[in-house]
C-alpha cells in the first residue's frame, strides 16, 4: 500500500525549532516530489513548498520562503519541514503529499501533523 | 488571499446540481496550466477528486466532474448526497509565483 505516514503531533513554545517528518512507503520515494501544506485552524490549505525526493530540489512558495526549510533523506525515503524559530503564528496542522510529475496533482497525502506553539 | 478565487460556500438539497467556480487569471487558469480539485471531510487529509482539469481517479463517482473554460475552473456535482459535504479545493500552477497554489476553499453544505 502507497502511504506517507508523517511524524506525531508536537507542542513547543515560541522561539523553539522543530523538525517534523514523512515518510513514504510503497513505492519507489526517489522518484516522486514531497510538497508540504498548512491548513491554519478553520483556514484553507496553503502549499508551502515541495521538494524533488530523489535530487532534493526544492522549490518554495513566496510567503515562506526562508520562513522555513524543506529536505528530504532518499536513502530512508523521508521528507521533512524545519522550523528554526517558532511562532504562535506557526500553529496549524502540516501536510505532506505525493506529486508524480511537476504539475501532477498530489495524489496521496499524509494523515497531517498538528503543531501547537504557545506559551 | 489566494490567486485563485473560490465562493466561501455554497448549498444544495440532496439529489441537487451544485457548482463550485475557480477564478484565475493569465498566470494560471488562463495560461492554460491544468486544475485540480481535491475533497476535504471533516477532520481529514484531503483527497484528489478531480485531476488535469477533467479527469477523474480511480473510485471516484461520476456524479463529479470538472471543466474550464478561460480564466476559470468548475467542479460540478450531480445528485448530491449528504456525504458531499465537504471542503473543496481547486489547484492550479502559477507561472508569475513560480509555483502551484491553492484556491481559498469551498464549504459544500447538503440542506
Amino acid at each position: 500500500e502507497v502511504q506517507l505516514v508523517q511524524s506525531g503531533a508536537e507542542v513547543k513554545k515560541p522561539g523553539e525549532s522543530l523538525k517534523i517528518a514523512c515518510k513514504g512507503s510503497g513505492y519507489s520515494f526517489s522518484d516522486y516530489w514531497i510538497g508540504w501544506v498548512r491548513q491554519m485552524p478553520g483556514k484553507g490549505l496553503e502549499l508551502m513548498g515541495i521538494i524533488s525526493a530523489g535530487y532534493s530540489q526544492t522549490k518554495y512558495s513566496p510567503a515562506f520562503q526562508g520562513q522555513v526549510t524543506i529536505s528530504a533523506d532518499k536513502s530512508i525515503g523521508t521528507a521533512y519541514l524545519q522550523w528554526r524559530s517558532l511562532k504562535a503564528s506557526d500553529t496549524a496542522i502540516y501536510y505532506c503529499a505525493r506529486q508524480g510529475e511537476w504539475l501532477a496533482p498530489f495524489d496521496v497525502w499524509g494523515r497531517g501533523t498538528l503543531v501547537t506553539v504557545s506559551t | 488571499q489566494s490567486v485563485l478565487t473560490q465562493p466561501p460556500s455554497v448549498s444544495g438539497a440532496p439529489g441537487q446540481r451544485v457548482t463550485i467556480s475557480c477564478t484565475g487569471n493569465i498566470f494560471n487558469i488562463g495560461a492554460g496550466y491544468d486544475v485540480h480539485w481535491y475533497q476535504q471531510l471533516p477532520g481529514t487529509a484531503p483527497k484528489v477528486l478531480i485531476s488535469d482539469t477533467k479527469n477523474r481517479p480511480s473510485g471516484v463517482p461520476d456524479r463529479f466532474s470538472g471543466s474550464k473554460s478561460g480564466t476559470s475552473a468548475s467542479l460540478a456535482i450531480t445528485g448530491l448526497q449528504a456525504e458531499d459535504e465537504a471542503d473543496y479545493y481547486c489547484q492550479s500552477y502559477d507561472s508569475d509565483l513560480s509555483v502551484s497554489v491553492f484556491g481559498g476553499g469551498t464549504k459544500l453544505s447538503v440542506l
